[in-house]
């Protein structure tokens, strides 16, 4: 089974509006970190949220925001306001914090593009 | 505050030469890890060291491909005998161990 699963092949949006990104994940680890990163055209990746998952709250980082279900295992991205500059390839991951305390390798998801229209 | 660092940006080389890729972490950050990401994929996890030390390299092809992070100096990811199928983009990332991983642009590899 895959650890991280993105199946939205291709999200539009209106300038000024919000979407979701979604993200599920599977995991037998008691404890672990969910990430988001962005991908601009340019190549470089871009941190943007981190929820762990024992965090009571749900993570908000300026106009990002995770929705984070513990118990279906999901971990939406929710960008607020959208910019033409929000169009990218966004990438969900999950470390899984092992007991060995070692393990801190990030495992991604296959990504989802954006494209904002003005 | 200078970010991850990583060079050459692009790399071209013939089927059969050695490719060396070269990540400078951030000020303060002891933890590297290399990922690979093929065209139209996700980042694939390859290595994650630290200084003198490999911590897991349960990513690394068996074969040709090898990564070190010395006490001086960057750490070096080390591609021998390029292949094709080597052609992607390799992303150091660094972080302080238990926090957020901030990557480095990438370098893009091209074997002809």
């Amino acid at each position: 089974a895959q650890k991280i699963t993105q199946t939205q092949p291709g999200m539009f949006v209106q300038e000024k509006e919000a979407v979701t990104l979604d993200c599920t994940y599977d995991t037998s680890d008691p404890s672990y970190g969910l990430f988001w990163y962005k991908q601009p055209s340019s190549g470089e990746m871009i941190f943007l949220i981190y929820q762990g998952s024992y965090d009571q709250q749900n993570a908000t980082e300026g106009r990002y925001s995770l929705n984070f279900q513990k118990a279906r295992k999901s971990a939406n991205l929710v960008i607020s306001a959208s910019q033409l500059g929000d169009s990218a390839m966004y990438f969900c991951a999950m470390r899984e914090d092992s007991l060995s305390g070692a393990n801190s390798k990030l495992t991604f998801g296959k990504g989802i593009t954006l494209s904002v229209r003005p | 505050n200078a970010g991850v660092m990583q060079n050459p940006r692009h790399l071209v080389r013939r089927r059969g030469q050695e490719a060396r890729l070269r990540c400078s972490p951030m000020k303060g950050h002891s933890h590297v890890y290399w990922y690979r990401q093929l065209p139209e994929e996700g980042l694939k996890f390859m290595v994650y060291l630290q200084k003198e030390n490999i911590i897991d390299e349960s990513g690394m092809p068996k074969e040709r491909f090898s990564a070190e992070f010395p006490k001086e100096g960057p750490s070096i990811l080390r591609i021998q005998q390029v292949v094709r199928g080597d052609s992607a983009a390799y992303f150091c990332a660094s972080s302080r161990g238990y926090n957020e991983q901030f990557f480095g642009p990438g370098t893009r590899l091209t074997v002809l």
